[in-house]
């Protein structure tokens, strides 16, 4: 079985600042592990995914991700936040075996202050 | 380019009453299908998956069904809606054959249950 544990359902930052948003993960196969952004009232998209390749993922909108199989980890940085990065973001965890399903954390809610 | 639509995009249904919600994608070939609710602070919860025509998986038990009656047609369906039906129902596709595979989301639908 897989999970996905998203630290902090609420992380508030300021404009420049940087982000940091936590995920950690729980698999017994080698995980692909996904990013996605969700902005109000609209569906999810995807930031950037590890699929075992590099560790260290460069999605769209500057942020970027490092897979750390040791704590595992795959948490979401960008190092200067900007007010149009205020929305959710979703850790997601698939693996051999999965039947293609993904199985998302529960959510952190991004603010960015002026 | 693959586009995929949901429809409505907002429906409000009393309690008891039948549900029909359709995701059609286009730009792609049988593509795999998922249904995902998106409840307040609870994440995103797979209801049901397809990897083909008259092919649906369930993921969870509950007075849902869903049904694929052409390869990018993709319908949630009830008989009778309960109050704990209210959510955000979110369609997505995939190339499908692989657990690296992106999933692509739709604009949901916002439900309410009265």
């Amino acid at each position: 079985a897989q999970s996905v544990t998203q630290l902090g359902s609420h992380v508030s930052v300021s404009e420049g600042a940087l982000v940091l948003l936590r995920c950690n993960y729980s698999s017994s196969v080698p995980p692909y592990l996904f990013w996605y952004v969700q902005y109000p009232n609209q569906g999810l998209q995807l930031l950037l995914k590890y699929t075992s390749a590099a560790t260290l993922v460069k999605g769209i909108n500057g942020f970027e991700a490092e897979f750390k199989k040791s704590e595992t980890s795959f948490h979401l940085t960008k190092p200067s936040a900007h007010m149009s990065d205020a929305a959710e973001y979703f850790c997601a965890v698939s693996g051999t075996g999965s039947n293609y399903k993904l199985t998302f954390g529960k959510g952190t809610l991004l603010t960015v202050n002026p | 380019s693959q586009t995929i639509h949901q429809w409505p995009a907002t429906l409000v249904q009393p309690v008891g009453s039948p549900l029909s919600l359709e995701c059609t994608v286009e730009g792609t070939s049988n593509p795999n299908l998922y249904w995902y609710r998106q409840a307040a602070g609870r994440g995103l919860q797979l209801l049901f998956y397809s990897v083909g025509i008259g092919q649906i998986s369930s993921e969870v038990p509950q007075n849902l069904s869903a049904s694929r009656p052409q390869d990018r047609q993709f319908i949630l369906s009830s008989k009778k809606l309960l109050l704990s039906d209210s959510g955000f129902y979110l369609c997505a596709w995939s190339d499908g054959g692989r657990e690296t595979d992106t999933q692509y989301f739709g604009p949901g639908t916002r439900l309410t249950v009265l």
